[in-house]
C-alpha cells in the first residue's frame, strides 16, 4: 500500500512569506500528526489532527496552523516565515488517534529553507 | 516534558553490541522506539507498555521499567544496516492511544565494518 506522502520535498522560502505544506496519509489512516525535526531540537511535535479536529497541539506560536479535510489529507500553514523556521516538516500518520500501539507512520518531509 | 536520551553518539565495529538508555523524569505508561537513516523518514520499531514487558526486532530488542521511568535498547551483534538515529518517545497521557509523542534528542549509532 502507498506509504504517507508529503509534498512538496523541498521549498525555499523568504522571511514574512507564507507557506503551506501538505500530508497525505496512508490510506484508511485517519489521524495525522506533525513534527518539526531540528538538528538542535530534535522532533518537536506541532499538532495533531484526527477526524478534521485537531485533537493535541505544542507548543509553537500561532503562525503554525493545520487543517484536515474529509478524506483525511491534512495541511500545515506557516506565516510570516522566521529564519528559525527553517526545518524538516515531518508527517506521521495512524490508524486512530494517537500513535496507538502500532505507532506511526512518517512521511519523507518537506525540508523548508527561509532566507 | 523530553525525554533524555544516552549517549547521545556511539559507533561500532560489525558484530557489537550497543545500548542506549532513554529516562523520563515524569511516569511512563509506554515507550515508543523509532530509527531514522540519514535523509529518510523515522521507522517505527517497537512499543514497549507498563509491565516490565521487553520487545524484539530482528537483533534489536528492549526493556522498559516504569518504577525508574527509563527504558533501555539493546542492539546485539550489529549490522551496518543499524546505523541512524535512534529516537525514544513517550506519550503525554496514559492508555492505549498514546496521544502526543515527546521524543528525546536522539542517539546517532555508527556501525563500521
Amino acid at each position: 500500500k502507498a506509504g504517507v506522502t508529503q509534498t512538496p520535498r523541498y521549498l525555499i522560502k523568504t522571511r514574512g512569506q507564507q507557506v503551506t505544506l501538505s500530508c497525505s496519509p496512508i490510506s484508511g489512516h485517519r489521524s495525522v500528526s506533525w513534527y518539526q525535526q531540528t538538528p538542535g531540537q530534535g522532533l518537536q511535535f506541532l499538532f495533531e489532527y484526527f477526524s478534521e479536529t485537531q485533537r493535541n497541539k505544542g507548543n509553537f506560536p500561532g503562525r503554525f496552523s493545520g487543517r484536515q479535510f474529509s478524506n483525511s489529507r491534512s495541511e500545515m500553514n506557516v506565516s510570516t516565515l522566521e529564519l528559525g523556521d527553517s526545518a524538516l516538516y515531518l508527517c506521521a500518520s495512524s490508524l486512530g488517534q494517537g500513535s496507538g500501539i502500532s505507532g506511526y507512520t512518517f512521511g519523507s518531509g518537506t525540508r523548508l529553507t527561509v532566507v | 516534558q523530553q525525554p533524555v536520551q544516552s549517549p547521545q553518539a556511539v559507533i561500532l565495529r560489525e558484530g557489537e553490541d550497543a545500548v542506549i538508555n532513554c529516562s523520563s523524569s515524569k511516569a511512563l505508561y509506554s515507550v515508543h522506539w523509532y530509527r531514522q537513516k540519514h535523509g529518510e523518514a523515522p521507522v517505527f520499531l517497537m512499543i514497549l507498555l507498563k509491565g516490565g514487558e521487553q520487545k524484539g526486532h530482528e537483533k534489536i530488542s528492549a526493556s522498559f521499567n516504569e518504577k525508574k521511568q527509563q527504558s533501555s535498547l539493546y542492539l546485539t551483534a550489529s549490522q551496518l544496516s543499524y546505523s541512524g538515529t535512534y529516537f525514544c518517545g513517550t506519550p503525554e497521557n496514559s492508555g492505549g492511544s498514546n496521544y502526543k509523542l515527546t521524543f528525546g534528542k536522539g542517539t546517532l549509532l555508527t556501525v563500521n565494518p
